[in-house]
């Protein structure tokens, strides 16, 4: 079984400070690979994805990823943070096993405060 | 407009009195599944439904029970609540289980087992 991990539970950053969030994922084969982001209080949306093409992906909001498959990696980065960022963020992986099954894992979350 | 609308949003309940938390979107999609979210555990899958009368259980599936009977509507029903199961419930569908199609979230469902 495929599984997530998020090495940093919790940031705390300065505005106009650089991002950068692990996800390292375990699984060898076809994977899908999402960044998402959940505001207080607020329901999960998507920031960014992966399926093919181009490993570095841009999202919205200035944050892109970089799909790294012999590190099986997907970090998540931005330049420069705004106090507006603070969010918890997570990778998700969808891991694609063969006769259309395909299992979405999502890792523990990070949880990001920027300081003004 | 899109979305994925979650029933009620926020409950308390006592040990054993049956609830369902219904999901319905309207965006024509076949794969729909529950999440739920604790603290320092993330989202973990419930249940998961690729297509109407197709459910299988996700990762912890224990004290749930869900159905498929129409394509977009994926209620959860716990039949006898305990305090474990508090948490916060996300629903979630996307086009189909198919590559690179975006998982759409509900806006959560916060319960309380007492």
């Amino acid at each position: 079984a495929q599984s997530v991990s998020q090495h940093n539970h919790h940031v705390i950053l300065s505005e106009a400070a650089s991002l950068e969030l692990g996800c390292n994922y375990s699984y060898g084969g076809t994977v899908n690979l999402f960044w998402y982001v959940q505001y207080p209080g607020q329901h999960l949306q998507l920031l960014l994805k992966y399926f093919s093409g181009d490993p570095l992906v841009k999202g919205i909001k200035g944050f892109e990823a970089e799909f790294i498959k012999s590190k099986f990696s997907f970090n998540l980065r931005k330049p420069s943070v705004q106090w507006s960022d603070t969010a918890e963020y997570f990778c998700a992986v969808n891991a694609l096993y063969g006769g259309g099954y395909q299992k979405v894992t999502f890792g523990i979350g990070t949880k990001l405060q920027v300081i003004p | 407009e899109a979305q994925v609308t979650q029933n009620p949003r926020y409950l308390i309940t006592v040990t054993g009195k049956k609830l369902t938390v219904t999901c319905s979107q309207n965006m024509n999609h076949e794969y729909m599944s529950w999440y739920r979210q604790d603290p320092g555990l993330g989202l973990r899958q419930i249940y998961y439904s690729m297509n109407v009368e197709v459910t299988d259980k996700g990762d912890v599936p224990e004290g749930y029970k869900v159905s498929r009977k129409e394509k977009r509507n994926f209620p959860l029903i716990l039949e006898s609540p305990s305090p474990n199961q508090t948490s916060l419930y996300f629903c979630a569908s996307s086009l189909s289980a198919g590559s690179g199609n975006t998982i759409y979230f509900g806006e959560g469902s916060w319960l309380t087992v007492v």
